[in-house]
């Protein structure tokens, strides 16, 4: 398996137009998470899914971020609109089980400018 | 909250062993201890990951304390592909029955040759 693949790897973008990350999960992998990595803030878990199914999205930040996961090998991450302050890697990440007793995956993440 | 605490920053010599502490005085019975490293440019990779009993594996070895408010992860022979920013992480059990992960701000290892 390649790994978990997110595109694109940079994304440069105007304050205000819509963003779309996307993420392919490892096959198999039943559950999937987002995350946002900052200078001030580290990183954060944004959303994660299990089944397809969003389980916990109080990361998100506010309305202007959503997630869907519409089958087992594909996610996005919509920002819209974005702002400056979105500027960030955003990570995906993939597991089979959750949490406790397993190993996540990373993809590369995706670095986000808004300018 | 359940938190970490890392020092930001260690140093190392090449070939010798390296321990990097974290202090998780909050953690709770049923929280898991996950250590993992950020290399540059890449996301997360997976070191290591106990509960109470310490555990050893190809990459690392990690010791907890017998309070586990503590942990130790231990590198035995660092090499200059070791330096990476390593987060000492733990997996909460949530109000929702399922376990998430607390990052912390993770300490940069520097592997001198």
């Amino acid at each position: 398996d390649a790994g978990v693949i997110q595109s694109p790897r940079h994304e440069v973008t105007e304050m205000g137009q819509e963003v779309t990350l996307r993420c392919k999960p490892i096959s198999g992998h039943d559950y999937l998470f987002w995350y946002r990595q900052t200078m001030m803030r580290g990183l954060e878990l944004l959303i994660y899914f299990n089944n397809n199914v969003p389980i916990d999205d109080s990361g998100m930040p506010e309305d202007r971020f959503s997630a869907k996961m519409p089958n087992a090998s594909f996610s996005t991450l919509k920002i819209q609109p974005s702002e400056p302050r979105d500027s960030a890697v955003y990570f995906c990440a993939s597991s089979l089980g959750q949490g406790m007793n397993t190993e996540a995956f990373f993809g590369q993440g995706t670095r986000l400018t808004v300018v | 909250d359940a938190k970490t605490t890392q020092p930001n920053s260690m140093e190392s010599n090449e070939e010798e062993p390296v321990h990097l502490p974290c202090n998780h005085s909050t953690i709770s019975g049923t929280d898991y201890i996950h250590w993992y490293r950020q290399l540059p440019s890449q996301g997360p990779e997976y070191v290591i990951h106990g509960l109470t009993s310490n555990v050893n594996n190809r990459m690392a070895s990690l010791a907890i304390a017998e309070d586990r408010k503590s942990s130790t992860l231990i590198l035995h022979r660092a090499t200059l592909r070791d330096a990476a920013v390593y987060y000492c992480i733990l997996s909460v059990l949530t109000t929702s029955g399922t376990y998430k992960y607390i990052f912390g701000t993770g300490t940069r290892l520097k592997v001198l040759a």
